[in-house]
Order: C-alpha cells, then structure tokens, then sequence
C-alpha cells in the first residue's frame, strides 16, 4: 500500500497564478484533510471532507476550494496564488471510527 | 488560551536520558488524544495514541490527566534517533477535526 500520495512534491508559482494540489489514499479512508504548516504555527486545518461528496471549511479556508472527486481522492485548489499561500501543504486521511490521521509527504509551495 | 499548548524547545538531552514533554489543551470535552512524531521537512507520523490509563510502547509512555487537562510523553533512554518534533494531538469530538499543537523539539546528543 501507497498510503496517501501527495502531486507534486515541490511547486513555485507566479503572485495569481492558480494550481491544484492532488492527493489519493489507498487505505480506504472515509475522511481526509488538507493542512498547511508554516514555522512557529504547527498544522493548520484548510478544509476537510468527512466522508465522500461532503466537504467543510476548517480553520483557514481563504483563498482555497476543494474537491472530494471519489473516495480515494481529494484536491486543493489556489485559484489566486498570494506570497502569504507560501507554506508546506500536508494532505491526512483518516479511519472515521478511530481519527488516527495519516499524512502524505507534503508540497513545498513557494509563492513570488 | 491555545486550545493546545506546548513547550516548543528544543530540549537538549544526552543519549541515555530520560525525558517527558506535557501538553495542555483547554477543551474539557476532548474525546481523543494523539502524540506524533515529525522529522525535519517531513511527514507527520503517528507515534501513539493516548488513552485514560495511559499506555506503554517500548521506551514510550503516554498518559492522560483529565482533571488538569494534560497530555504526557515519556521517554526513556533516549537514542539519537529519537531526535525529531513531537506533536501533540486533541480530537474535539462530534465532527472530523483535529487540533495540533506546535511541537516541541528534542534534540539528543551523544
């Protein structure tokens, strides 16, 4: 098994350029998770999909949209890139019953 | 108040020290508690989850105080591989969210 695989490892981007960040799980996960995670602030939450076809803004939601396409997959999108979007961006999925996450290996994401 | 808190660090231990790390977190209606471990620009990895007994897994304990609102990590014996960023995790309970702590570092030196 995979785990959660993270596209791609390392991304710079133009100030209002837009990407998407894809991240799939092969461990048949209900929910999953996007964080960004910048020094001196820890994980921060973006947005989250409880289970397929349902997704939720957590903590930092501005200037990003989601999509859970299926169960295995669930995309961030920057529609605008900002420098302050400049951060290491983790995707989780989680058993549903237990929360224990497991992550991907994360997008270095560097916005000039 | 930080719905959870911990001492960032660095500790700085020699091989073969015990060390314990606390965190706090202000949500009397936590359900679950986590401690995960992050080497430098990597993943964070689940190191143990806690439970109300506390719990054990090899040099590794765990415990929770409820009444103080308090997580603990034990370790013992400390190997250089043990160096890393230790998260501390609280789950609200009710919906899929989680809160991480900022990590504390441990550094351990020959």
């Amino acid at each position: 098994n995979a785990g959660v695989t993270q596209t791609p490892k390392f991304q710079v981007l133009k100030t209002g350029q837009s990407m998407t960040l894809q991240c799939a799980q092969d461990m048949n996960h209900n929910s999953m998770y996007w964080y960004r995670q910048d020094p001196g602030m820890g994980l921060r939450l973006i947005y989250y999909s409880a289970s397929e076809g349902t997704t939720d803004k957590g903590e930092v939601p501005n200037g990003y949209n989601v999509s859970r396409l299926n169960k295995r997959e669930f995309s961030l999108r920057l529609e605008s890139a900002a420098p302050s979007q400049t951060s290491v961006y983790f995707c989780a999925s989680s058993d549903q019953v237990h929360n224990e996450q497991f992550f991907g290996p994360g997008t270095r994401l560097t916005v000039l | 108040r930080k719905e959870v808190e911990q001492d960032p660090g660095p500790f700085n231990v020699p091989e073969g020290a015990t060390v314990a790390f606390n965190c706090t977190y202000s949500n009397s209606a936590s359900q679950s508690f986590f401690w995960y471990r992050q080497d430098c620009r990597k993943e964070p990895k689940l190191l143990m989850s806690v439970y109300s007994s506390g719990n054990e897994d090899g040099r590794f304990t765990a415990q929770l105080n409820r009444a103080s609102q308090y997580i603990s990590l034990l370790i013992r014996d400390s190997k250089l591989s043990d160096s890393a960023t230790y998260l501390c995790v609280v789950n609200m309970g009710g919906y899929q969210k989680v809160t991480f702590g900022i990590g504390t570092k441990l550094q351990v030196i020959p």
